[in-house]
């Protein structure tokens, strides 16, 4: 079936640097995709919408240059965090739809990157 | 703007238990209702769905039923398994926003032997 596929699956930077995440869907191709933080104690926060061949769509109050996405082809979404600090050490997930726009088509969700930030 | 509210966890049962676990959302336009669900060191799964009202969606044993009069999809199972110790997120999407999902804060459900 349809898998997303998430690298690095974690990672540990030192404050300052930037560290990005590659979301890659496999069998599919997803002109849009998604990127969520997941915070400590489990709430899902969705960041934005990546787009193929154009901005991604921020949510409100997610800063746009820090976490810079790019969506390079149909199949391969990267999320770079840059200028890391302690306080975006997190659990970012990506995920994707096999059939664009249709709610009936399962989500499928990436097995997420844990980031540390020392 | 759209969001989900879930019972806060976590949840202990014991073994064949019953479970609810709450959700209930605010949403403009007519949004389709998720049951995602995240097991130890896993990604998300979709668990169950209803895109109507009065639809009814199901899996595992698991049940939940869209109530468009309470806004409300909680999820019930008559007896809980070891197994199912997990977190589950409720969630909502609307075609006007792009097919993305909006969650819930998700609950842990630890269910004893």
């Amino acid at each position: 079936g349809a898998v997303v596929s998430q690298h690095p699956s974690w990672v540990i930077c030192k404050s300052g640097t930037s560290v990005k995440i590659e979301c890659r869907s496999l069998d599919f191709q997803a002109t849009t995709m998604f990127w969520y933080r997941q915070f400590p104690k489990q709430s899902l926060m969705l960041m934005a919408t990546s787009n193929e061949g154009s901005k991604a769509t921020y949510e409100q109050g997610v800063e746009k240059d820090k976490f810079l996405i790019n969506h390079a082809s149909l199949t391969l979404s990267t999320l770079t965090v840059t200028s890391a600090h302690p306080e975006d050490s997190s659990f970012y997930i990506c995920s994707a739809r096999e059939v664009e726009g249709a709610l009936n088509s399962p989500l499928h969700f990436g097995n997420g990157t844990r980031l540390t930030v020392t | 703007g759209d969001s989900v509210t879930q019972m806060e966890g976590p949840v202990t049962l014991s073994e064949e238990a019953f479970l609810t676990i709450n959700c209930t959302y605010t949403a403009t336009g007519y949004p389709s209702l998720f049951w995602y669900v995240q097991y130890p060191g896993e990604g998300l799964q979709l668990l169950l769905k209803a895109t109507k009202a009065d639809d009814k969606g199901s899996n595992k044993g698991f049940e939940a039923t869209y109530r468009k009069e309470t806004t409300s999809f909680h999820l019930e199972k008559g007896s809980v398994q070891v197994s199912d110790s997990a977190v589950y997120f409720c969630a909502l999407g609307t075609l006007n926003q792009g097919g993305k999902l909006i969650f819930g804060q998700g609950t842990e459900l630890s269910v004893k032997p």
